[in-house]
């Protein structure tokens, strides 16, 4: 069965710093992968996901993420925190079943500080 | 613009009240997710559908129903809410071509059951 792993419920950073937030998946299967925000009061919007095409996936807004096999790793990284990147984070894995269903991390939210 | 919807956006209501949450979807997507989401918390998938006249349980027991009698239109009910219920509540919608499924979510509905 997949689970998934993020370490760290708070990530504290400060405005221009390198942001890292991570996430270990444990998987059967070649999995796929993904990265969601949450802004508050609002719904998950996709960030980037992980479809085996290349390990190092670009997302929006700056984002991008390296898969790593031996590591069973998918952390999210941006060179420059922003004000506007503080939210919740959510890694998620596929089942790669017809579902369609995804099974989440516990979040990690993200404060940047001025 | 292609979207997926959820009213209300926030609910306050009494113990034994019976509530419907609306999720609609506007992509033409198969498969539709109803997820709870305590605050601070991971997603837990509660129902979800492939189709018309199909829905599942998800992973998470849930005393709520759901009903997919249009493929655009899965709200889930509650028949005699309690203060348990009080939760945020996540519609999301999959499909389309290839193999990987991208969840695309709704803003959710916030339930305060007093």
């Amino acid at each position: 069965a997949q689970s998934v792993t993020q370490l760290g419920s708070h990530v504290s950073v400060s405005e221009g710093a390198l942001v890292l937030l991570r996430c270990n998946y444990s998987s059967s299967v070649p999995p796929y992968l993904f990265w969601y925000v949450q802004y508050p009061n609002q719904g998950l919007q996709l960030l980037l996901k992980y479809t085996s095409a290349a390990t190092l996936v670009k997302g929006i807004n700056g984002f991008e993420a390296e898969f790593k096999k031996s590591e069973t790793s998918f952390h999210l990284t941006k060179p420059s925190a922003h004000m506007s990147d503080a939210a919740e984070y959510f890694c998620a894995v596929s089942d790669r079943s017809n579902t369609g269903k995804l099974i989440f991390g516990q979040g990690t939210t993200l404060q940047v500080k001025p | 613009e292609a979207d997926i919807y959820q009213t209300p956006r926030y609910l306050v209501i009494g113990t034994g009240k019976k509530i419907t949450l609306e999720c609609s979807q506007t992509m033409g997507h198969d498969k539709m997710y109803w997820y709870q989401q305590d605050p601070g918390m991971e997603l837990h998938l509660i129902h979800y559908s492939y189709g018309v006249n199909s829905t599942e349980k998800g992973d998470l027991s849930s005393e709520s129903t759901v009903s997919r009698i249009r493929t655009e239109h899965f709200p889930l009910t509650l028949e005699s809410a309690r203060p348990s219920h009080t939760s945020q509540y996540l519609c999301a919608s999959s499909g389309g071509q290839g193999v990987i499924e991208t969840q695309y979510f709704g803003p959710g509905t916030r339930l305060l059951v007093l």
